[in-house]
This record gives structure tokens, sequence and C-alpha cells, in this order.
């Protein structure tokens, strides 16, 4: 089973307060992870990434926290800017199988970032 | 750097019909996978191309195939529309080598079937 999963459909947050956005994943066998971002009628951007040999990774305002014991991570914000207002996708690479190495998404998070 | 261009950015087609998208990656990359997004079931790979082959296939029905040119442009076809085939289809370009991880996107082709 190879699933990722974004349980909050929805997040609203204060400008300059912190947004987290989470996601959880089924395969003990993924060893990288991505966030995009995706603005209304454009295509996912890649965000940040992390390895599974690392628990942390930061990029400027963006820090992603790797939990691999109970198959989560997270991605901070800091602060949240009304630009950081999109959709926010949790992904990782497809482990063995005909479609292995592609990406599986998460079903996404709406960031709305309020001034 | 060019990034990823689609086209057309908007399709209209009508059940029964075909269609063909397509997708010019970045410059220098060689693999190019194809993604569907719909509101239900979120982005769902299609497949990946490189080097002219099909690398990877994702769980779509045979009326969805594509192929990849020479010159790295790749194209997506569906056969025999049905309406549950309006989506988002997005192209997403790598340098190649192994694939999946880091992913450019296009802006993707919004088809609707009616």
């Amino acid at each position: 089973d190879q699933q990722v999963k974004q349980n909050s459909p929805s997040l609203s947050v204060q400008e300059g307060r912190i947004s987290i956005l989470n996601c959880d994943y089924t395969n003990s066998m993924f060893d990288y992870f991505l966030w995009y971002k995706k603005y209304p009628a454009e295509g996912p951007t890649f965000l940040i990434s992390i390895s599974s040999i690392k628990d942390k990774n930061e990029d400027g305002r963006f820090t992603v926290f790797l939990n691999k014991s109970a198959k989560h991570l997270s991605l901070h914000i800091v602060p949240s800017q009304p630009g950081d207002s999109a959709v926010y996708f949790c992904a990782a690479p497809r482990k063995g199988g005909g479609s292995q190495g592609n990406l599986i998404f998460g079903k996404g998070t709406k960031l709305s970032v309020k001034p | 750097k060019a990034g990823v261009t689609q086209t057309p950015r908007y399709l209209i087609k009508t059940r029964g019909q075909q269609v063909t998208l397509s997708c010019s990656p970045i410059s220098g990359h060689r693999s190019v996978s194809w993604y569907q997004q719909t509101p239900g079931q979120g982005l769902q790979f299609l497949f990946e191309y490189f080097s002219e082959t099909q690398r990877n296939k994702g769980n779509f029905p045979g009326r969805f195939s594509g192929r990849q040119f020479s010159n790295s442009r790749s194209e997506m076809n569906v056969s025999t529309l049905e309406l549950g085939d309006s989506a988002l289809y997005l192209c997403a370009s790598t340098p190649g080598g192994s694939s999946g991880n880091e992913q450019y996107f296009g802006p993707g082709t919004r088809l609707t079937v009616t």
C-alpha cells in the first residue's frame, strides 16, 4: 500500500503567524518527500524536499519536518504571508512495481493567509 | 531557461471523440511524466517517457496513451472520451536518469468533455 494522505483539506491562518501543513504516509519504504505549491490555473511548483535520512530541512521561511516512526511529515511556514495562499501538496516517489519512481500525491491542503 | 509548456491550455470535446495534448519539457530534460488532476482523486500518475520509451505506467485504461519524440517533446492521447475524463492534465519533466523525485510541471491542459 503506497499512499500519501493530507487529512486537512483547508487551513486558514493570520498573516505573520505560523502555518503548519501535515502529511501522513503508509509505506515505510518511502525515502524522499516533496512539497509542491499550486496556484489556480498554474501547474504545481516545487517548494522543498526532504530525504528520509534527515528529520528536518529548512529553506528560508519554509521548514519540513519528518517523523519516520510516525510516518508523518509537516511543512512549517513562518511567517505566513498572503502570497502563500495556495494549495499545498505532499508527494513521495512510488517504490517498486510498474510505476516505480513516479510521484504519489496527497489530495492537497488549501492554505488561506488572511491580512 | 524556459519552463515546461503545454498546449492547448483549454479544450472542450464531446463524448466519444479523441484528443491529443502536447508537452514540451525544459530544455535538456529527457523524462516527461503525465498526471491527471480531478477534484475527487487529486493528482494521479498516468505514465512516464524517457528517451522515447514508456518507462512507467499508472492505473489508467488503454484509452490513455502517449509517446515521446526524439527532441523529448511528448504527446498524450485519449480516445473515446468519457465525461469522467474531464480534468486538468499536467505534464512534468525531469533531467532523466533515476525517475521520480523533483519534477517541474507545466501549467496544464484543462479538458472538458460534454
